[in-house]
């Protein structure tokens, strides 16, 4: 079954404590990985596509990585504006372009 | 304007009641999509249109959801009969082509059944 595992939960850093979160995933036929942010009562706002093993994507303080089985999104040096929920989502050859989401990793940086 | 637009922004909606979600995606969008997002979840799955073609409606939970967009710009995400499980927000994407782009959300539409 198609799936996609966001870890951990919930993650609470101090302002400037870099850290990742983690996408792992299972589908047969990877289309792109997906990584949003989401803020309390808003929608989902589009950050990275990976579509292959070993691609990266920088923006500001975030990169995110791709390999088989999982995706990370490093952050580097948060601060507080960073807190939100994270989502990652798959798409998979067969689902036409429908998106599978993670849980989210809700990130709280504290000054 | 320059976004997915969703409205209305909260509904209230007394059980057994029909209500109606309307999306405005990005002009020029040919896919769009809907999306239930339940408190603290993962946005999940409903629907999908490429123009004004409904080609995958897996994801709607029951007969009581329908979608339409018929004339391939704004859709509607209709709930007969609401229930307290349909409590949750609606939320609309669009993406520009048919494969391999990213899909832009709108803010959502909080649905309250009480």
């Amino acid at each position: 079954e198609d799936q996609v595992t966001q870890s951990p939960e919930a993650l609470r850093l101090q302002e400037g404590e870099s850290s990742s979160l983690n996408c792992s995933y299972t589908v047969s036929g990877l289309r792109g990985l997906f990584w949003y942010r989401q803020d309390p009562g808003k929608g989902p706002e589009f950050l990275f596509t990976l579509y292959s093993a070993g691609e990266e994507k920088e923006k500001e303080r975030l990169k995110a990585t791709l390999t088989k089985k999982e995706s990370f999104l490093h952050i580097t040096a948060p601060k507080p504006e960073d807190s939100a929920t994270y989502l990652c989502a798959v798409r998979f050859s067969g689902g036409y372009n429908k998106l599978i989401f993670g849980a989210g990793t809700r990130l709280a940086v504290h000054p | 304007g320059a976004g997915v637009s969703q409205s209305p922004r909260y509904k209230v909606a007394k059980r057994g009641q029909d209500v109606a979600l309307r999306c405005d995606p990005i002009s020029g969008h040919v896919s769009l999509f809907w999306y239930q997002q339940a408190l603290g979840q993962g946005p999940e799955f409903l629907t999908y249109f490429q123009n004004e073609a409904q080609l995958d409606k897996s994801g709607l939970p029951s007969d009581r959801f329908f979608a339409e967009r018929p004339e391939g710009s704004v859709s509607t995400l209709k709930i007969q009969r609401t229930q307290q499980e349909d409590s949750a927000v609606y939320l609309c994407a669009s993406s520009l082509a048919i494969r391999n782009t990213e899909a832009f959300f709108g803010q959502g539409t909080r649905l309250t059944v009480v």
